[in-house]
């Protein structure tokens, strides 16, 4: 089946950083991106990665590892309203090229 | 302001009784999705709407039917069918057929009793 494992908690405190992993099995995989919500909201796209490497976006950063079909999802400087839950998605080329969410990570940022 | 607006935020009904969601968008976007999301759970693809007057089952469409009669608004009916109906709606869209960045609207939480 296709399927992406991340971890379900994760508690940093302020200022520090954390790292949110992502494993994934999906056929015809051609990329992950990373979605935050807030409880309660709506999830926002943070950053998405088609190439093996690191996509930096200010505090956030991204990382893929396509022959691990490996990625994370790095934050620096942790806030408080860093705390949140945050998805890992992945596109494929099957089935119309829909998104295959993870589970989600729930990140307790303590002060 | 562009976005994707859900109504209500919150619907109760009885079991039995079909219910509409109401999604619409003014982000000149092509492709709109329905997704479920329960408790502590990712989220599932309902249906999916590439163009105007198109739409395709997604992983869970069992019970659920949608329309997309205008570019802007993409309804979302859970039937009587749909055996457990309680859950957190979110619509989204995008600017082309399954992008990778999809921009979500703020969710309708449906308790059916």
């Amino acid at each position: 089946g296709q399927s992406l494992e991340q971890p379900s908690e994760v508690t940093a405190v302020e200022g520090a950083i954390v790292q949110i992993n992502c494993t994934y099995q999906t056929s015809g995989f051609y990329g992950l991106s990373w979605y935050q919500q807030h409880d309660g909201g709506a999830p926002t796209f943070l950053s998405y990665n088609a190439l093996d490497g690191l996509e930096e976006t200010g505090r956030f950063s991204s990382f893929l590892s396509r022959s691990d079909s490996y990625g994370y999802l790095l934050l620096q400087e942790l806030q408080m309203k860093d705390s949140a839950s945050y998805f890992c998605a992945a596109s494929t080329y099957n089935q119309g090229g829909k998104l295959i969410f993870g589970q989600g990570t729930e990140l307790s940022v303590k002060p | 302001d562009g976005g994707i607006t859900q109504s209500p935020k919150y619907l109760f009904r009885k079991e039995g009784q079909n219910v509409t969601l109401s999604c619409e968008q003014n982000l000149n976007h092509d492709a709109m999705y329905w997704y479920r999301q329960d408790p502590g759970q990712g989220l599932r693809l309902i249906y999916y709407s590439q163009i105007v007057n198109d739409f395709q089952k997604g992983d869970i469409a069992e019970g659920y039917s949608v329309s997309r009669e205008k570019k802007e608004s993409f309804p979302l009916t859970v039937t009587s069918a749909q055996k457990n109906p309680t859950a957190f709606y979110l619509c989204a869209s995008s600017g082309q057929a399954f992008s990778y960045e999809q921009y979500f609207g703020p969710g309708t939480r449906l308790t059916v009793t």
